[in-house]
């Protein structure tokens, strides 16, 4: 059975740090995993998206890398702002395109300016 | 991104009454979307699959004459939490995946905050 964690569970950081929130799955044979962020009783924003075949995904200030047969994946933040703050979900597809996603427990990010 | 969305955002509801929660996938189908439960300081678990014209597919633990889904048609599912109690109260999430050849990529609805008094 997949499992997700996500380490660590909450992190505070000053205004302009450069941050690394960790992923990791039991399973390697996924379809693809996501990140996506949630701002408190809202729902998901999908920030990034990796295929199984990729090794990492960029887009302005953050970038996803994936390491399918470790079973790892960390969303890096660069120069990070309070606007920052929120949960950020990893989340893998198992197997087939039309599968549910299966979500880590999150990293809860404060950003403090 | 592609949109999904969900409706109402916020419900509360005397013990007993049923809800509907509805969610749209406004600028693609989606044969398949999945309905999800939020606790709070919680992960999202899966609730049940909804596939278009057919029945829903429930996980293991999940009531299926309590969450009733209906997928009519490929861009509209609905929940319907039926004589609902106070333990039902709890976030709900919809989701529909925009798929394009090999690419696949989930997008979620606002949520529903339910709370039954």
């Amino acid at each position: 059975k997949q499992e997700v964690t996500q380490i660590p569970a909450a992190l505070s950081v000053p205004e302009g740090e450069n941050l690394v929130l960790n992923c990791s799955f039991t399973d390697s044979a996924i379809y693809n995993l996501q990140w996506f962020r949630q701002d408190p009783g809202k729902g998901l924003t999908s920030l990034l998206l990796i295929q199984s075949s990729q090794r990492e995904q960029t887009s302005g200030r953050l970038n996803a890398s994936l390491d399918k047969s470790s079973g790892r994946s960390t969303l890096y933040i660069a120069a990070s702002q309070p606007g920052d703050s929120a949960t950020y979900l990893c989340a893998v597809r198992p197997g087939q395109a039309g599968t549910a996603l299966i979500f880590g427990k999150g990293t809860t990010l404060s950003v403090s300016s | 991104g592609a949109v999904v969305s969900q409706h109402p955002s916020r419900v509360i509801c005397k013990s007993g009454t049923s809800v509907k929660i509805e969610c749209r996938s406004l600028d693609f189908q989606a044969t398949t979307m999945f309905w999800y439960r939020q606790f709070p300081k919680k992960s999202l678990m899966l609730m049940a699959t909804s596939n278009e014209g057919s029945k829903a597919t429930y996980e293991q633990g999940v009531e299926k004459d309590k969450f009733l889904i209906n997928h009519a048609s490929l861009t509209l599912s609905t929940l319907t939490v039926t004589s609902a109690h106070p333990e039902d109260s709890s976030f709900y999430i919809c989701s529909a995946s925009q798929i394009a050849g090999r690419y696949t990529e989930a997008f979620f609805g606002q949520g529903t905050r339910l709370t039954v008094v």
